[in-house]
């Protein structure tokens, strides 16, 4: 089955600095989903990425999908406290021979004023 | 403002009581679909509506009973529950059911806080 590997598990980062969240796949990506989560809320969707060399970008944040289809990374410029949360990848994936939502465990994102 | 409405925010339980969540959408999203979060955790899939059939239950005890009365309503009954059922749970909802060329992302609620005593 598809498994998602996400890096790092949490970060701190200076308010204004960049950063850069990575996700892996064991498997090729068919579509892969960025969402950010604050805490006790629900998933918010930021991007979807489906084709090899794909680059989005709304705001401040860019993410993009390598041509061999098996990495992600989503990169925050000039970080804001806002953009502070978890952030998780989601790839569209078979488990249980059930075609689903299979989950990054997430990255956690805090802003040091 | 999220476009999936979920009800009630919080929820206290006794393990013998009998509530339900509620979801509702209006963007004509075909699936629905109920997650659990516990802390920490990524969301994991517990059941899935497409076209108001149930067409994924991921093993789910049957304390947790998922009903869909139309297309925009997504209920989930509540029924002797455990401690351990404590978490955040998650209504969403997408154009189609969840495919390899999908291309339409979930749409999530702000989920309810469930704690049972």
């Amino acid at each position: 089955s598809q498994e998602l590997e996400q890096s790092p598990q949490s970060l701190i980062v200076q308010e204004g600095k960049n950063l850069t969240i990575n996700c892996t796949s064991s498997k090729t990506l068919y579509g892969l989903y960025w969402y950010k989560q604050k805490y006790g809320e629900g998933l918010i969707f930021l991007m979807m990425l489906q084709k090899g060399g794909e680059e989005k970008s709304h705001e401040k944040i860019t993410a993009k999908l390598d041509e061999k289809k098996q990495q992600s990374s989503l990169h925050i410029t000039a970080s804001q406290p806002s953009h502070a949360g978890i952030y998780l990848c989601g790839a569209a994936g078979v488990m249980d021979s059930n075609y689903q939502l299979i989950w990054g465990a997430g990255t956690k994102l805090i802003i040091k004023p | 403002d999220t476009e999936v409405t979920q009800t009630p925010k919080h929820l206290v339980m006794g393990m013998t009581n009998k509530k339900s969540l509620k979801c509702e959408q209006h963007m004509g999203h075909r699936a629905m679909y109920w997650y659990k979060q516990k802390a920490k955790k990524p969301p994991e899939l517990m059941f899935v509506y497409s076209y108001e059939k149930l067409s994924i239950n991921e093993s789910v005890p049957s304390r947790f009973s998922p009903e869909c009365p139309n297309s925009s309503l997504l209920n989930l009954h509540l029924h002797a529950l455990q401690p351990e059922d404590s978490a955040l749970y998650l209504c969403a909802s997408s154009q189609e059911n969840l495919q390899p060329s999908y291309n339409s992302p979930l749409h999530f609620g702000n989920g309810t806080r469930l704690t049972v005593t």
